[in-house]
């Protein structure tokens, strides 16, 4: 255990749907990211969260969002989902500064068929 | 992005000691050089970093070159279960606390028996 939650850790949904991806940081860490890995495009940086507020985007779609809740976990939201948007959904925490690396947990897997 | 190259797979013997290269020339000082690997199936791990010296830890050992234009992650005696993906990402810590780390494709670690 890693210390990180994902929560479900599979789903299975149809195109066009929206789904929420949970995720709980290991204790003591303010900031959040999500990833996605897919077959063909490895992991990609979505986006960071640092104790509640945005911090940096990466390749994230508009029609995906997320936040960051005031006791720290966070909350990935993928809607008018298709095809192409199945993937294995990483959160990552870690704290900022040059002594931590990032901690991930298992992850969702999400298949739209 | 700093970037950083690695090569694609490598194959070592169980119980001999493993070297992993990366270069990563157009860093900077600030970056810290960070390792994960990533088991199938499983969120990546943290397994070291640095920024100028050489770190142990329980996992591994990072050579980081003079000029830190390159790097060498080491693992002592190779098992089975160190058959993964490594990945060699430059940390920057930017402005604002934003973070993201960026993966390239890593090195797949085949260990044969």
């Amino acid at each position: 255990d890693s210390g990180v939650t994902q929560t479900p850790k599979h789903l299975i949904t149809a195109t066009g749907q929206r789904v929420t991806l949970r995720c709980s940081p290991r204790s003591g860490d303010l900031s959040v990211y999500w990833y996605q890995q897919s077959l063909d495009q490895g992991l990609q940086f979505l986006i960071q969260y640092y104790n509640g507020e945005e911090r940096a985007k990466g390749n994230i779609l508009e029609r995906f969002s997320a936040q960051q809740f005031p006791d720290l976990h966070s909350e990935l939201n993928l809607s008018s989902l298709e095809l192409g948007d199945s993937a294995l959904y990483f959160c990552a925490s870690s704290n900022l500064g040059s002594n931590y690396g990032y901690t991930f947990g298992s992850g969702t897997r999400l298949t739209v068929v | 992005d700093a970037k950083t190259t690695q090569p694609n797979s490598m194959e070592s013997n169980e119980e001999e000691p493993v070297h992993l290269p990366c270069n990563h020339s157009t860093i900077s000082g600030t970056d810290y050089i960070h390792w994960y690997r990533q088991l199938p199936s499983q969120g990546p791990e943290y397994v070291i970093h640095g920024l100028t010296s050489n770190v142990n830890n329980r996992m591994a050992s990072l050579a980081i070159a003079e000029d830190r234009k390159s790097s060498t992650l080491i693992l002592h005696r190779a098992t089975l279960r160190d058959a993964a993906v490594y990945y060699c990402i430059l940390r920057t810590y930017s402005g604002g606390g934003a973070d993201g780390l960026t993966f390239g494709k890593g090195t797949h670690l085949i260990i044969q028996p």
